[in-house]
């Protein structure tokens, strides 16, 4: 049972442009979504995350979407950097579930220079 | 270093032995997460600890599998008579019960079982 999605395996983008990273999730208790980005070798480094209450959330050069009544959240990355080349996993917790984070397969970002 | 820790990084084992993983949390952390992820899939939540309490055990995680945070400070993972599928990436991470849910992970433990 997959409760995180991310529908894509894999995203290709050029530098300087906007990266969109798409998740969707089936339960509607989950209160809290989180990005993590992971680098080949390394454990996953938490990115940014936003409540349930919010539709928006921004830091930087990333900003996350969340539909709740589409039970959709997307990463928004702009300026795309060859750096942010990674693999970035969405994450969901809350409900019934408490602290236990539900993971999605992860999208690969290529950033191309 | 202040960040999460695990021990060993890599571990090969032959089927049927047992093995135990050792994960550091970051010092002020109380909350303890065991996570175990195969190629091309997201982490998979195994377990997690709120000081030394064991508040949730996943349903996939078979009686091989056990782990204790005796003192509320470092936690292991124990999986006994090991299986070709138990081959996997075991992840652990921690974080603060006052930041819902932003945990910090340690690079890994990579088993791999003959």
């Amino acid at each position: 049972d997959q409760q995180v999605k991310q529908n894509s395996p894999s995203l290709s983008v050029q530098e300087g442009r906007i990266s969109i990273l798409n998740c969707d999730y089936t339960n509607s208790m989950f209160d809290y979504f989180l990005w993590y980005k992971k680098y080949p070798a390394e454990g996953p480094t938490f990115l940014i995350s936003i409540s349930s209450i919010k539709d928006k959330n921004e830091d930087g050069r990333f900003t996350v979407f969340l539909n709740k009544s589409a039970k959709h959240l997307s990463l928004h990355i702009v300026p795309s950097q060859p750096g942010d080349s990674a693999v970035y996993f969405c994450a969901a917790s809350g409900g019934t579930g408490g602290f236990k984070t539900i993971f999605g397969a992860g999208t690969r970002l290529f950033v191309k220079a | 270093d202040t960040g999460v820790s695990q021990d060993p990084r890599h571990k090969i084992t032959k089927r049927g032995q047992n093995v135990t993983f050792r994960c550091d949390p970051i010092s002020e952390h109380n909350r303890l997460y065991w996570y175990r992820q195969t190629l091309g899939q997201g982490p998979e939540f195994l377990t997690y600890f709120q000081n030394e309490a064991q508040l949730e055990k996943s349903r996939l995680l078979s009686d091989r599998f056990s782990a204790e945070r005796p003192k509320g400070s470092f936690s292991t993972l124990e999986i006994q008579r090991t299986e070709q599928g138990d081959s996997a990436m075991y992840l652990c991470a921690s974080s603060l019960s006052r930041t819902y849910n932003e945990q910090f992970f340690g690079p890994g433990t990579r088993l791999t079982v003959l």
